[in-house]
């Protein structure tokens, strides 16, 4: 099973300020990777998938690199609605799908 | 409008059985693979089981496997989960999401969720 981490666990960062999310799996993925956003109350939501591509009507402030077993999202400049808990997750090697243990991005 | 809404949840007893359902509306449900995913209280993504658009292949985490099954009706566009010998530890918000193997091989859509709760 493909172990993923994330780091850090939680990260502080006023808005307009720019957010940077690391993701680790435990051996390589190629680009098979995915980030998920998840407020409050609500089901997560798809924001970028093969590691750099962003879904459907999520914002270009959010982007996504890497490939192998280092893996980055980049939200440029944070708008309040970015505050939420983001997921790395894993499709390369399955079953099982992977997920990280999440980063919650909180206002500083 | 494209949407997933589950169904079934509450609470049961340990090593009780309980059964969800998940209506897709808004795409061709029989031509996505479907999934269930979990969140502990306070925790992380889990993911559960999956199946392809026919129904013929299915998939199970470790930690559910033998207990629980994955089952869908194209004709009616839903998706299941037949939950049985229920542990504490099951207790969770069941995501169903649909697997877009075709394109982004990601979970593109998620249902909003169904809380079970497994406790006596």
């Amino acid at each position: 099973e493909i172990v993923m981490t994330q780091s850090p666990a939680t990260l502080s960062v006023s808005p307009g300020e720019r957010a940077t999310l690391s993701c680790r799996a435990s051996q390589s993925i190629s680009s098979e990777l995915a980030w998920y956003q998840q407020k409050p109350g609500q089901a997560p939501r798809l924001l970028i998938y093969g590691a750099s591509t962003r879904a459907t009507g999520v914002p270009a402030r959010f982007s996504g690199s890497g490939s192998g077993t280092e893996f980055t999202l980049t939200i440029s400049s944070l708008q309040f609605e970015d505050f939420a808990v983001y997921y790395c997750q894993q499709y390369n090697n399955w079953p099982p799908y992977t997920f990280g243990q999440g980063t919650k991005l909180e206002i500083k | 409008e494209v949407q997933l809404l589950e169904s079934g949840g509450g609470l049961v007893q340990p090593g009780g059985s309980l059964r969800l359902s998940c209506t897709a509306s808004g795409f061709t449900f029989n031509s996505y693979a479907m999934s269930w995913v979990r969140q502990g209280p306070g925790k992380g993504l889990e993911w559960v089981s999956a199946i392809n658009g026919g129904g013929t292949k299915t998939y199970y985490a470790d930690s559910v496997k033998g207990r629980f099954t994955i089952s869908r009706d194209n004709s009616r566009k839903t998706l299941y989960l037949q939950m049985s010998s229920l542990r504490a530890e099951d207790t969770a918000v069941y995501y169903c999401a649909n697997l877009n193997w075709a394109f982004t091989r990601a979970f593109d859509i998620w249902g909003q969720g169904t809380l079970v709760t497994v406790s006596s």
